[in-house]
């Protein structure tokens, strides 16, 4: 049974350019969440996804980021028009409908020069 | 989600030495989870604890939560260099609310 899979593994972007990071969750699995992880820090919180249902997105900075889950296909993390600041590691992760633990991707680290 | 705070920020030991993390609340958690993430990993899985002075060990992990339920350690005996990593409590709805975590560095 594959892990959650996240690609890409690094992502290089230029300031103003956009960022896509896909995540495929565990079979089985129909919960997806996202966290954000700046160096030295704790991860946070951004959205969780379920099936063409956004459940919670508080954690979601309210410009340039958006976040889907489509019937078919990966959940996208979407980040328009990129600043240095968004420079970061994005880890997403997934849970059996009746959540508990979660698993986590490998991540996308995301650089913005 | 309710806010976790954990110390140390760092812990520096010898291979051998035990260690431990806290990770305390204000107000009552419904449950703590913990996990390990290794330099340039991701976050695994370690242990659920839901129950009132709870307490379960893997090998040489023991996870405790407290009675009143604000708070859970994590005691490492007899650490290894395979220890090394960052240690995350975690309040959990259905997303987590991590601590900033404890960084363990183990020397041999």
């Amino acid at each position: 049974n594959a892990g959650v899979m996240q690609n890409p593994r690094h992502l290089v972007r230029r300031r103003g350019q956009e960022a896509r990071l896909r995540c495929s969750p565990m079979k089985g699995h129909s919960h997806v969440y996202w966290y954000r992880q700046l160096p030295e820090e704790g991860l946070k919180f951004m959205v969780y996804l379920q099936k063409e249902n956004i459940i919670d997105e508080s954690g979601m900075p309210k410009e340039r980021f958006s976040a889907e889950f489509p019937k078919e296909g990966p959940s996208i993390l979407r980040i328009q028009q990129v600043v240095r600041g968004d420079s970061a590691a994005y880890f997403c992760a997934s849970s059996p409908p009746s959540p508990s633990e979660q698993y986590f991707g490998p991540g996308t680290r995301l650089t913005v020069t | 989600g309710q806010q976790v705070m954990q110390i140390p920020q760092y812990q520096h030991v010898q291979e051998g030495e035990d260690f431990t993390t806290y990770c305390n609340s204000s107000t009552t958690l419904s449950n703590i989870q913990w996990y390990k993430q290794r330099p340039g990993g991701h976050p695994v899985f370690l242990i659920q604890l839901v129950k009132s002075g709870e307490v379960k060990k893997q090998k040489r992990l023991t996870f405790q939560f407290g009675e009143a339920k604000k708070n859970s350690s994590l005691h490492i005996t007899a650490t290894q260099t395979t220890d090394v990593g960052t240690y995350f409590c975690a309040n959990s709805g259905y997303a987590l609310n991590f601590g900033k975590g404890t960084s363990l560095l183990v020397t041999p």
